[in-house]
């Protein structure tokens, strides 16, 4: 059981670039979330998916796109990407049941550098 | 802006102390809390959540929860240094329905 597969791992973009993130659960999760860690920032959320077909924004979404492709997978996108996007990237899921969220599961991160 | 606070750290303590780990949270209608661990280079995993004031014990961890202080804790018995890591307090928020993180307390358990 793989749970959350984030892909790539590793990224070095120049200025201007443009990427995409990929990420998929395998635990039949209604929701998934995309977060930013930064030294000393702790973790930020992106965007997220509450469920198939609907996206929100988080805290800091300046800059990113995401799109549920379906129930697994939930792609985050950078258009124009910048340094200050340089950080380490974390893709969640959970059940997120009723008025309580439930566990989040994460992805191993993926790490970008943008020059 | 809703906000969750911890001290950066490093916390130090000795190879079975007692470590205490502490929170703050400013949306006053949060109702569910939570308590992440993680390694250098890895995710965050879970270690325990809690929903109601007073103690939720399981193991050597204890969660401590006082809504009318807005005031998270993490205790840990017993300090092993494979308990040295980066410990994340989150709250749900409830607008959002996403998980709120610290920046989370650096804990160092020297042998």
């Amino acid at each position: 059981n793989a749970g959350v597969t984030q892909t790539p791992k590793f990224q070095v973009l120049k200025t201007g670039q443009s990427m995409t993130l990929q990420c998929a659960q395998d635990m039949n999760h209604n929701s998934m979330y995309w977060y930013r860690q930064d030294p000393g920032m702790g973790l930020r959320l992106i965007y997220y998916s509450a469920s198939e077909g609907t996206t929100d924004k988080g805290e800091v979404p300046n800059g990113y796109n995401v799109s549920r492709l379906n129930k697994r997978e939930f792609s985050l996108r950078l258009e124009s990407a910048a340094p200050s996007q340089t950080s380490v990237y974390f893709c969640a899921s959970s059940e997120a049941l009723g008025p309580r969220l439930e566990e989040l599961f994460f992805g191993e991160g993926s790490r970008l550098t943008v020059l | 802006q809703k906000e969750v606070e911890q001290n950066s750290g490093p916390l130090s303590v000795p190879e079975g102390a007692i470590a205490s780990l502490n929170c703050t949270y400013s949306d006053r209608g949060s109702q569910s809390f939570f308590w992440y661990r993680q390694y250098s280079g890895k995710s965050p995993e879970l270690i325990m959540f809690i929903y109601s004031n007073g103690d939720k014990e399981d193991g050597r961890f204890t969660a401590q929860l006082n809504k009318a202080s807005q005031y998270v804790s993490l205790l840990i018995r017993d300090s092993q240094p494979s308990d040295s890591a980066t410990y994340l307090c989150a709250v749900l928020d409830t607008g959002r329905r996403a998980l709120t993180f610290g920046s989370g307390t650096r804990l160092q358990v020297q042998p």
